[in-house]
């Protein structure tokens, strides 16, 4: 099993429509996680961290952390199609180290 | 400010050659990170240096893969020989020591005949 999961889509919203992408994680050790933005032919870009359990929100997105149940999550609000490409998660095995998930591709159609 | 570069951006080899790629982290910091790319085993990564060291080279898939840091601000993975499965896309990322935050170059695409 994969230290991190994601389902490699793609996942299809309308342009407006919340946008969800899921990610679950085996070790339990895990204290933080990452969500990266990566457009074809492009390099990741981190859009959002999350270190502690609940919500946090930047602008249209918002990252889920629920340790228990070990899954993080990444909302995109009012979806634009610029918004089209494939969001990786990534988490920490241990310090430093990221373990990324294959990424899932999000198409925002206009 | 500039960030992380890396070079060349594309690579074209035969099997057997030796390929080196390059890449110089965004300056202060002291963290920096070799990854490989592919459709089928996504984003992994091979090594990561702190100040200079290396501290983690359990993913270098095998020991025709070698990286170096000589100095802060410049490092190398070499393949000697490569093989047509290396084929992908190499990033290099950089970080502060103690940060978790990796800021990604913009990768050198090989491609091994």
């Amino acid at each position: 099993q994969k230290e991190v999961e994601q389902n490699s889509g793609p996942l299809s919203v309308p342009e407006g429509a919340i946008a969800s992408l899921n990610c679950t994680y085996s070790d339990r050790g895990s204290q933080s996680f990452f969500w990266y933005r990566q457009y074809s032919g492009k390099s990741p870009e981190l859009i959002m961290f999350i270190y502690s359990n609940g919500d946090k929100e930047d602008g249209r997105f918002t990252a889920q952390l629920n340790k228990a149940s070990q899954y993080v999550s990444l909302l995109i609000r009012d979806s634009q199609p610029s918004d089209s490409a494939t969001y990786l998660c990534a988490g920490p095995p241990g310090f430093q180290k990221l373990v990324f998930g294959t990424g899932t591709r999000l198409l925002v159609s206009p | 400010d500039a960030g992380v570069i890396q070079s060349p951006r594309h690579e074209v080899t035969e099997m057997g050659q030796e390929v080196t790629l390059r890449c110089k982290p965004i300056s202060g910091h002291n963290s920096l990170f070799w990854y490989r790319q592919t459709m089928m085993r996504g984003l992994e990564l091979l090594i990561y240096f702190n100040n200079n060291v290396p501290i983690d080279d359990s993913g270098m898939p095998e020991d025709r893969f070698s990286a170096k840091m000589p100095n802060a601000s410049f490092s190398t993975l070499k393949i000697q020989p490569s093989e047509p499965r290396d084929s992908a896309v190499y990033f290099c990322a950089s970080s502060l020591v103690g940060g978790n935050i990796q800021y990604f170059g913009a990768g050198t695409r090989l491609s091994v005949l």
